[in-house]
């Protein structure tokens, strides 16, 4: 199975400024025959169930604000939230889908400082 | 709008079963994979099963293996997971969720199981 590990676990960062969260694989997510990272990002906000933000480790799904991005390659990855808003309070979590069984990251908590 | 919406969740004791449902709106399961994942109270989230559309392919995590069962009605556009001889360590909040192969892009609200005795 392909381990998943976030972080850090938590992360409080100020209003306007910049949150980063990183994961890696155990082993490479990158695909030889289509040079795509099957690397996704999910937000759990409080009480409500995942949402998916972005898929093939950078391409955000629509309705998602372009502050976030995802970027990385093979082993390690990273969501970047680049000016925090009061309605990005959640837990972020990477998932991989590159092969079954589906695994994700612990999760990582962001809170406003 | 697409939508999932789960059902069937309840409390039941130590080696019993349940079996949920997903009723999925504006799509048709028989053309996406379908996931379940669960998040125990306070906890992560753990992938236990998928489906391909038409049913040929079915995966199961190592620690649902021969107890849960994944299976759907394309007349009711609904998928099932039974789940057989819970156990504690099954109680999770169960969403059903659509997949583009294994990118889950559609989450529904969940469905709560407590196996308790």
């Amino acid at each position: 199975d392909i381990v998943m590990t976030q972080s850090p676990d938590s992360l409080a960062v100020s209003l306007g400024e910049r949150a980063t969260i990183n994961c890696k694989s155990s082993q490479s997510l990158l695909s030889t025959s289509n040079n795509q990272n099957y690397l996704a990002w999910h937000q759990q906000k409080p009480g409500q169930p995942p949402k998916l933000l972005i898929s093939w480790a950078s391409t955000r799904e629509s309705g998602v604000p372009d502050r976030f991005s995802g970027s990385g390659s093979g082993t390690d990855f990273t969501l970047i939230i680049s000016s925090l808003q009061a309605e990005d309070v959640a837990v972020y979590y990477c998932q991989q889908h590159f092969s079954e069984p589906i695994t994700f990251g612990q999760g990582t908590r962001l809170e406003i400082k | 709008e697409v939508q999932l919406v789960e059902s069937g969740g309840g409390l039941v004791q130590p080696g019993g079963s349940l079996r949920l449902s997903c009723a999925a709106s504006a799509f048709s399961l028989n053309n996406y994979w379908m996931h379940w994942v669960r998040q125990a109270p306070g906890k992560g989230l753990v992938w236990v099963s998928c489906m391909n559309g038409d049913g040929s392919i079915k995966h199961y995590a190592d620690s649902v293996k021969g107890r849960f069962t994944v299976s759907r009605d394309n007349a009711k556009n609904t998928m099932y997971l039974q789940m057989n001889n819970l156990r504690a360590e099954d109680t999770a909040i169960y969403y059903c969720i659509r997949g583009a192969g294994y990118i889950l892009d559609v989450w529904g609200q969940g469905t709560t199981v407590t196996v308790s005795s």
